[in-house]
């Protein structure tokens, strides 16, 4: 299968700094990107649909100023958690694969960020 | 948020034991099912992409079943293995492009 790298894999910050997390698609192109959070204990969940080439789309309840996408190429996506507090230590992962549908997802293996 | 549930959220099996496990999703506005398994430590891996009421699907020792009128999908394991030890996740699409997980079903398989 097509494989998603992701980058850095742990992340312990200040609270009040800001973090970025890439996602790279590596032997294949992907014009969308998922980016999702998990909650211990809870589900996946979806938090922004990342276009190549313009903005991204902003799941209810997600704040676009606090979490900046950029899909700047067809294989690369960054996540910045700008000014981050506690409450924003989660695990965070993306995928590509095209849009999801029927389409198989493939999954990067996740950041953990811790903010202290 | 879509209400996807998964049933029990964990399981422990003997080596060469048989298990399943299900899923539970809207059964409107049905347009697929997916199958990760996630192993600590490394990305979910997708397993099945199902589509059809009464699909079923196999890969190995693992199968999964389909019934969208319902709103349920099965997932098998034939004479487990501790390799198969990991988290298994489905995921329901509805009319859009997205995505709606379980929270998972986690097994574990002693030796």
């Amino acid at each position: 299968g097509a494989v998603v790298s992701q980058h850095p894999s742990w992340v312990i910050c200040k609270s009040g700094t800001s973090v970025k997390i890439e996602c790279r698609s590596l032997d294949f192109q992907a014009t969308t990107m998922f980016w999702y959070r998990q909650f211990p204990k809870q589900s996946l969940m979806l938090m922004a649909t990342s276009n190549e080439g313009s903005k991204a789309t902003y799941e209810q309840g997600v704040e676009k100023d606090k979490f900046l996408i950029n899909h700047a190429s067809l294989t690369l996506s960054t996540l910045t958690v700008t000014s981050a507090h506690p409450e924003d230590s989660s695990f965070y992962i993306c995928t590509g694969g095209g849009l999801a549908g029927q389409e198989t997802q493939y999954f990067g293996p996740g950041t953990r960020l811790l903010v202290l | 948020i879509l209400n996807v549930e998964q049933s029990p959220q964990s399981l422990h099996v003997q080596e060469g034991d048989s298990t399943n496990f299900t899923c539970s999703f809207p059964s409107s506005n049905f347009y697929a099912l997916h199958w990760y398994r996630w192993e600590t430590a490394k990305s979910p891996e997708a397993l099945f992409v199902m589509t059809l009421n009464g699909d079923e699907k196999k890969k190995g020792r693992i199968s999964a079943t389909l019934n969208t009128k319902e709103g349920y999908s099965y997932l098998y394991i034939k004479g487990s293995q501790p390799e198969d030890s990991a988290t298994y996740l489905c995921a329901f699409n509805g009319d859009d492009y997205k995505l709606s997980f379980g929270a998972g079903t986690t097994v574990t398989v002693r030796a």
